[in-house]
């Protein structure tokens, strides 16, 4: 079983920050990471997959980096509508599974 | 456009047995893995099952395996999740989603409560 960390838990930022996630593996995935945005009573929506590679749609302040045990989401200029929960997603082995979430809300 | 459509859950009491519904549209449901995906009240996201496209490869977290089944019925482009011997913290939201290692399509999920 992989373990995974997410940090922080809790981002307080402002509209127009510049927003870093890291999420953390027990062990090395490859690239094997997929991130996810999470809005209240909504389900998950796939943002990025491969560690780097943007899902159509999904807009270019998201970027996602890391290989290997270590992985960043960057949000490079944060919008109103990006106050929402973000998990990150290791599918390298069985069982896939998600980080705890960080949590991004207003300042 | 791909949609996901979950139906099925409500409140049961433990021990007892629901099963849950997918209906796929937009996309050849028969090329893709499937999952299933739950979320307890106010905590994170949990993989809880999978189907391969022709049912032949299933696999589950260990928490639900011997209770949940998965299965597919790729001519009713449905998906299904079969839950046995219910209890208090199987109570989610249950989502389906397509897979293709990671998860890039899910329904908007099911509410099952799991109470006397």
């Amino acid at each position: 079983v992989i373990w995974m960390t997410q940090s922080p838990s809790l981002l307080s930022a402002s509209t127009g920050d510049r927003v870093i996630i890291s999420c953390r593996m027990s062990q090395g995935i490859s690239s094997y990471l997929a991130w996810y945005q999470q809005k209240p009573g909504k389900a998950p929506e796939l943002l990025i997959y491969a560690a780097s590679t943007l899902q159509s749609g999904v807009p270019s302040r998201f970027s996602g980096s890391g290989s290997g045990t270590d992985f960043t989401l960057t949000i490079s200029c944060l919008q109103s509508e990006d106050f929402a929960t973000y998990y990150c997603q290791q599918y390298y082995s069985f069982p896939p599974a998600f980080g705890p979430g960080t949590k991004v809300d207003i300042k | 456009e791909v949609q996901l459509v979950e139906s099925g859950g409500g409140l049961v009491q433990p021990g007892g047995s629901l099963r849950l519904s997918c209906a796929a549209s937009g996309f050849t449901f028969s090329s893709y893995w499937m999952s299933w995906v739950r979320q307890a009240p106010g905590k994170g996201l949990e993989w809880v099952a999978n189907i391969k496209q022709d049912g032949s490869e299933k696999y589950y977290v260990d928490s639900v395996k011997g209770r949940f089944t998965i299965s597919r019925d790729n001519a009713k482009n449905s998906l299904y999740l079969q839950m046995n011997s219910l209890r208090a913290e199987d109570t989610a939201v249950y989502y389906c989603a397509r897979e293709d290692g990671y998860n890039d399509y899910w329904g908007q999920g099911t509410l099952v409560t799991v109470s006397s």
